[in-house]
């Protein structure tokens, strides 16, 4: 079964619309965090924004925030006011375990492409 | 925030030659890096983990001899892929943690492409 599910291979949203991007996670873990990454055309691994199993309140960081819902292992990533630069390749990625506290690798989802309209 | 280094970010090499692609930790120490693989249009796949001053850890299916793993210093890994065919053309990306924190760094990545 796949880790981290991100149902939505393509999304088009409007210029200074809100949109949502999905993503559901699959762990017995109890300790556990969840990133969202953007990957330009570039390449680049562009941090966005974490949020720890045992963090009580969605994590925010401007104009990106992170609808968690433990009790569904979802953690969808909500863009406010979209932008044209933020057209890119979004994915969403979660840490196991306590051994994050050095090490720890990162399991990644197949990834949404954002594409915003003029 | 924390920087990773990543070079080259683009080579192409004949077939049977062998690439090396560094991935340094630029203010802080790496006990840890982790090698990524990337197919067009397609998830981060992870490769291996690379300990500092220690054999890797390598993920089921990888070759350990095809995908030689050194970290030689506490911010620097590299990656070489040896005797290299057309198959081997992915995007390779590395990353590293500070010990504290939760957010790992990316280096910019390396498009190989083996003609």
């Amino acid at each position: 079964a796949q880790k981290i599910t991100q149902t939505q291979p393509g999304m088009f949203v409007q210029e200074k619309e809100a949109v949502t991007l999905d993503c559901t996670y699959d762990t017995s873990d109890p300790s556990y965090g969840l990133f969202w990454y953007k990957q330009p055309s570039s390449g680049e691994m562009i941090f966005l924004i974490y949020q720890g199993s045992y963090d009580q309140q969605n994590a925010t960081e401007g104009r990106y925030s992170l609808n968690f819902q433990k009790a569904r292992k979802s953690a969808n990533l909500v863009i406010s006011a979209s932008q044209l630069g933020d057209s890119a390749m979004y994915f969403c990625a979660m840490r196991e375990g306590r051994s994050w506290g050095s090490q720890g690798n990162l399991i990644f989802g197949k990834g949404t492409k954002l594409s915003v309209k003029p | 925030g924390a920087v990773v280094s990543q070079h080259p970010s683009r080579v192409i090499c004949k077939s049977g030659t062998s690439v090396k692609i560094e991935c340094r930790s630029l203010d802080f120490q790496a006990t840890t890096m982790f090698w990524y693989r990337q197919f067009p249009k397609k998830s981060l796949m992870l490769m291996a983990t690379s300990n500092e001053g220690s054999k890797a850890t390598y993920e089921q299916g990888v070759e350990k001899d095809k995908f030689l793993i050194n970290h030689a210093s506490l911010t620097l890994s590299t990656l070489t892929v040896t005797s290299a065919h057309p198959e081997d053309s992915s995007f390779y990306i590395c990353s590293a943690k500070p010990p504290a924190g939760t957010e790992a760094f990316f280096g910019q990545g390396t498009r190989l492409t083996v003609v």
